[in-house]
């Protein structure tokens, strides 16, 4: 099993461009999510989906969409893109199932993209 | 509001010497709560959790953690530090009423010396 994997690793972006960050897992988890690290700051939750076609928003969503179209896959979208995003992205996911209980089990992290914007 | 502290920047041990990793919380009810380990440049990795029984819960790499409910403490553990413990370490709690969004506090770097 790869786990999560992100794409890319690295971007740096001009003011105003858009991008997409890739996020797939092969865990065949139902829950995924996308945070951002920012030094001393842990881990700020932007989105989250709890399956296929199904999204909500996290503490932090503005200026981000995403889509979650098969549980494979959950992209972040950057419009208009501003130096506040610079960041390192995480993508995430866990199963949770009601019978076993929400929220305990961990998440499975990918290696991060590390965006930077100039 | 809930949230997860963790009162140090940083901890410095010795490489053989115990090591304590401080994590308290303010979720209502009866959390679940993780611990993570992030190397550089890599994503968070799973250490252990607490879900409910032994207050002493054992984990990945030799470490466990301490669950105290009265003083709402989850503190990370290990008997003997090594170099390669040396990494950012975070708590996390994650409510298990009314949702699953886990809280992550702000991490503590853990510096072992050789």
């Amino acid at each position: 099993n790869a786990g999560v994997t992100q794409t890319p690793k690295f971007r740096i972006l001009k003011i105003g461009q858009s991008m997409t960050l890739q996020c797939t897992q092969d865990m065949n988890h139902n829950y995924m999510y996308w945070y951002r690290q920012d030094p001393g700051m842990g881990l700020k939750l932007i989105y989250y989906s709890v399956g296929a076609g199904i999204t909500d928003k996290g503490e932090v969503p503005n200026g981000y969409n995403v889509s979650r179209s098969t549980t494979e896959d959950f992209p972040l979208r950057l419009e208009l893109a501003a130096p506040s995003q610079t960041s390192v992205y995480f993508c995430a996911s866990s199963y949770s199932s009601r019978t076993g209980g929400l929220g305990n089990q961990p998440q499975h992290f990918g290696d991060g993209t590390r965006l930077s914007i100039l | 509001a809930q949230s997860v502290a963790q009162p140090e920047d940083q901890v410095n041990v010795a490489e053989g010497n115990p090591l304590t990793v401080k994590c308290t919380y303010s979720v209502s009810g009866n959390p679940y709560l993780f611990w993570y380990v992030q190397y550089p440049n890599r994503g968070l990795q799973f250490l252990l959790k607490y879900i409910t029984g032994d207050n002493l819960v054992k984990g990945s790499y030799g470490f466990e953690a301490e669950f105290n409910k009265s003083q709402t403490s989850f503190h990370l553990k290990k008997p003997s530090a090594l170099v390669s413990d040396s990494a950012l370490y975070f708590c996390a709690v994650s409510p298990n009423t009314g949702g699953f969004k886990t809280i992550f506090g702000a991490g503590t770097r853990l510096f072992v010396k050789a």
